[in-house]
């Protein structure tokens, strides 16, 4: 069974840093990953898509890589501001059932001091 | 760019009263809908899957008749929650797909408070 882990669990840093934010995931026969973001009390943001056939995909200031042999994405975040504080999600999508269902992590909170 | 809508955003309602979720693809036609719940500080669970026009196909756990899945067209399914207890108190989410391997678009969410 298809478990999606994410660390930190919360994280806090100030304005301007650069961070990475990581995701592992237990079966390395997965379909894509996505990276969200979910505002207090919101749905849910797609971020970036990985195809699993690729290694990294980058928009704006994010860039989210993928080792799939190893279970492993992490999401780097440039030059943070204010507004990238949420929480960020990282599911996989795998070949289980007839849908390919995405799984989950817990999420990372994030929370950038002016 | 693909955009899902919810309707209600929150709902409170009485103990064994039942309430109706919908999830609606705006400007794109959804072969498949998904419905997740969230706990405060849990990730997403998928609660089930439904096609347009069949049955909804639901998620080990998850009581088919207590929560009602209906597709009945390619831009709108709901989910009725019958007989709410306080532990079905939630953030309810819906997604939306074209076809299998695409994106999946997300609602906004819609808060139930049972009390």
């Amino acid at each position: 069974k298809q478990e999606v882990t994410q660390i930190p669990a919360a994280l806090s840093v100030p304005e301007g840093e650069n961070l990475v934010l990581n995701c592992s995931f237990t079966d390395s026969a997965i379909y894509n990953l996505q990276w969200f973001r979910q505002d207090p009390g919101k749905g849910l943001t797609s971020l970036l898509l990985i195809q699993s056939s690729q290694r990294e995909q980058t928009s704006g200031r994010l860039n989210a890589s993928l080792d799939k042999s190893s279970g492993r994405s992490t999401l780097y975040i440039a030059a943070s501001q204010p507004g990238d504080s949420a929480t960020y999600l990282c599911a996989v999508r795998d070949y289980g059932g007839s849908q390919g269902n995405l799984i989950f992590g817990k999420g990372t909170k994030l929370s950038v001091k002016p | 760019g693909a955009v899902v809508s919810q309707h209600p955003s929150w709902v409170i309602c009485k103990s064994g009263t039942s309430v109706k979720i919908e999830c609606r693809s705006l400007d794109f036609q959804a072969t498949t809908m998904f419905w997740y719940r969230q706990f405060p500080k849990q990730s997403l669970m998928l609660m089930a899957t439904s096609n347009e026009g069949s049955k909804a196909t639901y998620e080990q756990g998850v009581e088919k008749d207590k929560f009602l899945i209906n597709h009945a067209s390619l831009t709108l399914s709901t989910l009725t929650v019958t007989s709410a207890h306080p532990e079905d108190s939630s953030f309810y989410i819906c997604s939306a797909q074209t076809v299998r391997g695409s994106p999946q678009y997300f609602g906004p969410g819609t808060r139930l408070l049972v009390l």
